[in-house]
């Protein structure tokens, strides 16, 4: 079975500030992990994913992800918010065999204040 | 289209009524989901099809809930004899296909669905 924990429901950060949106799995296996974004009334968007290889990640609009084992995290930064950032952040993680379906993180919205 | 596509994008309906959602996949995609987003569950998972066979229904929360795929293409995620709990932001997602390290879940932009 898998999990996912996304600490803070709700993130907010003055523009240019640091971003950091924390995610934590359990997961049998070594999984494959994503990050989505979802702007109001839209569906989801991928900002980046880890399946083997590099642990650091990057992914669209200047975001990036770690891959951490030990501490199976696998948190999102940005060093630098922008309004345009504002946005709901769903961490997922899927299997890398067997069940194809992504589970998700309850959510981290968040606010970028100018 | 270049995206997934879902109609319609907003349903509102009567309790013990039935409601279909569409869902159209990026062309090429063998992959579909199902999901549901509530304010009290998140984001669930559904139903996978690949092709026009269902491997995984595991999400699908009760037999009142039903999906098909038809010409490894267009799917149909019908509910009968809809409950308010049902009210929710249906999503479809697509992919080339499943599994493996490309492959990746594209989604469409949702049914947003009320039952009174």
């Amino acid at each position: 079975a898998q999990s996912v924990t996304q600490l803070g429901s709700h993130v907010s950060v003055s523009e240019g500030a640091l971003v950091l949106l924390r995610c934590n799995y359990s997961s049998s296996v070594p999984p494959y992990l994503f990050w989505y974004v979802q702007y109001p009334n839209q569906g989801l968007q991928l900002l980046l994913k880890y399946t083997t290889g590099a642990t650091l990640v990057k992914g669209i609009n200047g975001f990036e992800a770690e891959f951490k084992k030990s501490e199976t995290s696998f948190h999102l930064t940005k060093p630098s918010a922008h309004m345009s950032d504002a946005a709901e952040y769903f961490c997922a993680v899927s299997a890398p065999t067997g069940r194809r379906a992504l589970t998700f993180g309850s959510g981290t919205r968040l606010q970028v204040q100018p | 289209g270049a995206g997934v596509s879902q109609s319609p994008s907003n349903k509102v309906t009567e309790k013990g009524k039935d409601v279909e959602l569409r869902c159209d996949p990026i062309s090429g995609h063998t992959a579909l989901y199902w999901y549901r987003q509530s304010l009290g569950q998140g984001l669930e998972f559904l139903i996978y099809f690949q092709g026009n066979s269902a491997p995984d229904k595991s999400g699908l929360p009760s037999d009142r809930f039903s999906a098909e795929r038809t010409g490894g293409s267009v799917s149909t995620l019908t509910i009968q004899r809809t409950q308010q709990e049902d009210s929710a932001v249906y999503l479809c997602a697509s992919s080339l296909e499943a599994g493996g390290s490309t492959d990746t879940q594209y989604f469409g932009p949702g049914t947003r669905l009320t039952v009174l």
